[in-house]
């Protein structure tokens, strides 16, 4: 039972639009989630996280919301740029996790086409 | 620069020929993971160590092993690989466990292939 969801593993956008990657998620206890992006041959880099305190986090051009009532986040990217070419996972954390215990999505392959 | 570091970047073993991947860090973190990632899945964390301390996921299974000598080495141990073990064997580190964790700094991953 996959408990952090990507549905598209693939997005193409052109540079200097926004790019919105999306992230559903099902279980309730989760109260932290994280962006981390990958290029290939790479480990994944953390990029941005949140709390369920909030419904907002911002960091430059990145801007992660987060909709409790929907158990839906969502990674802004704005403007993109063809460096952001990369695969996006989402993870999330909970009270109930021991060790700092994440849960990955499969992954969004981001295109930025100049 | 600190770092996680993985050796060796690829690896192919035979199967059932047992294998040993490899991570190092230098960023002195007292957590240590071990993930695995199948093509176009979800990285899986399969045990990690808050320092000496180890913790095995439930459903990982029995033949992989693994072992922290030191804070700063930790290796994967796989006894008898099968095809369905190959994959992406990601390493990662982070300062401090609980029940968020702290960011998780991952290494460039070992990509195992078993003939």
């Amino acid at each position: 039972d996959q408990q952090v969801k990507q549905n598209s593993p693939s997005l193409s956008v052109q540079e200097g639009r926004i790019s919105i990657l999306n992230c559903d998620y099902t279980n309730s206890m989760f109260d932290y989630f994280l962006w981390y992006k990958k290029y290939p041959a790479e480990g994944p880099t953390f990029l941005i996280s949140i709390s369920s305190i909030k419904d907002k986090n911002e960091d430059g051009r990145f801007t992660v919301f987060l909709n409790k009532s929907a158990k839906h986040l969502s990674l802004h990217i704005v403007p993109s740029q063809p460096g952001d070419s990369a695969v996006y996972f989402c993870a999330a954390a909970g009270l109930y996790n021991q060790g700092g215990k994440l849960i990955f999505g499969q992954g969004t392959e981001l295109s930025v086409k100049p | 620069d600190a770092m996680v570091i993985q050796n060796p970047r690829y690896q192919v073993t035979q199967f059932g020929k047992p294998v040993t991947l490899s991570c190092s860090q230098t960023l002195n973190h007292n957590v240590m993971y071990w993930y695995q990632q199948k093509s176009s899945q979800a990285p899986k964390l399969l045990f990690h160590y808050y320092d000496k301390d180890f913790n095995n996921e439930a459903d990982t299974p029995d033949n992989f092993q693994s072992r922290r000598p030191n804070t700063s080495f930790c290796f994967l141990d796989i006894r008898s690989p099968g095809l369905g073990d190959a994959a992406m064997y990601l390493c990662a580190t982070s300062r401090k466990a609980g029940p968020r964790g702290d960011t998780q700094y991952f290494g460039p991953g070992t990509r195992l292939t078993v003939l």
